[in-house]
């Protein structure tokens, strides 16, 4: 069957330290990967898209790898901050380009 | 430029009723998607449209119907509701390049 898995349980990190949250699939051959932060009672917000034939994207202080034989992608936040504590949803698109799937999602608190 | 707007923000619902969740974009995009988030939950996609005129079932569509008249609204009906659909619903329209935007979501409580 089709997973996505993003690890269930809080991340916790002190701050100036590097996030890194995990999205792993299974029977996808997603085109394209995207991360997404949610905050408690808003709609997600768009970060980042990384396509299947990229390995590495970069904005700001966010990092995100694409790994299509792992079926893996990582997200790093560097020099986190109490103001990125939320929780990140990975999304793949599936059904050629038309369906945007999500995982779980992580949720991170970053401490002062 | 308001983005993607949905209303009404709470609904307390009784098993049985129906109700239509309205949402709106001003962007002009062609793609437009609904999803449920339940409690400390990921977002499950309930319908998705590419185009006026064209919608087409995610993986929870069970319960719910849309349309699709214009490029702008995308209308999410719950007919006859049981409290398994009791979620937040969110509606979202997407970019060429993939990128969505959300709506800040709609609480519906069915009892």
């Amino acid at each position: 069957s089709q997973k996505i898995e993003q690890n269930s349980e809080a991340l916790n990190i002190q701050e100036g330290k590097t996030a890194t949250l995990t999205c792993n699939y299974t029977n996808y051959s997603p085109a394209y990967l995207q991360w997404y932060r949610q905050d408690p009672g808003r709609g997600p917000v768009f970060l980042l898209l990384i396509r299947e034939n990229e390995k590495e994207k970069r904005k700001e202080r966010l990092k995100v790898t694409f790994d299509t034989t792992l079926k893996q992608s990582l997200f790093h936040i560097t020099a986190s901050q109490p103001a990125d504590s939320a929780t990140y949803l990975c999304a793949l698109v599936s059904g050629g380009y038309n369906k945007l799937i999500f995982g779980a999602g992580t949720r991170l608190a970053v401490h002062p | 430029n308001a983005g993607v707007t949905q209303t009404p923000k709470f609904r307390i619902l009784k098993i049985g009723q129906s109700m239509t969740l309205q949402c709106t974009q001003d962007m002009n995009h062609n793609y437009m998607y609904w999803y449920r988030q339940d409690p400390g939950m990921g977002l499950k996609l309930i319908y998705y449209s590419v185009g006026a005129g064209i919608t087409d079932k995610g993986e929870v569509p069970n319960g719910y119907n849309v349309s699709r008249s214009t490029t702008e609204d995308f209308p999410l009906r719950l007919e006859l509701a049981a409290p398994s659909q009791t979620s937040v619903y969110f509606c979202a329209s997407r970019l060429e390049t993939g990128e969505l935007f959300f709506g800040e979501g709609s609480r519906l409580t069915v009892l």
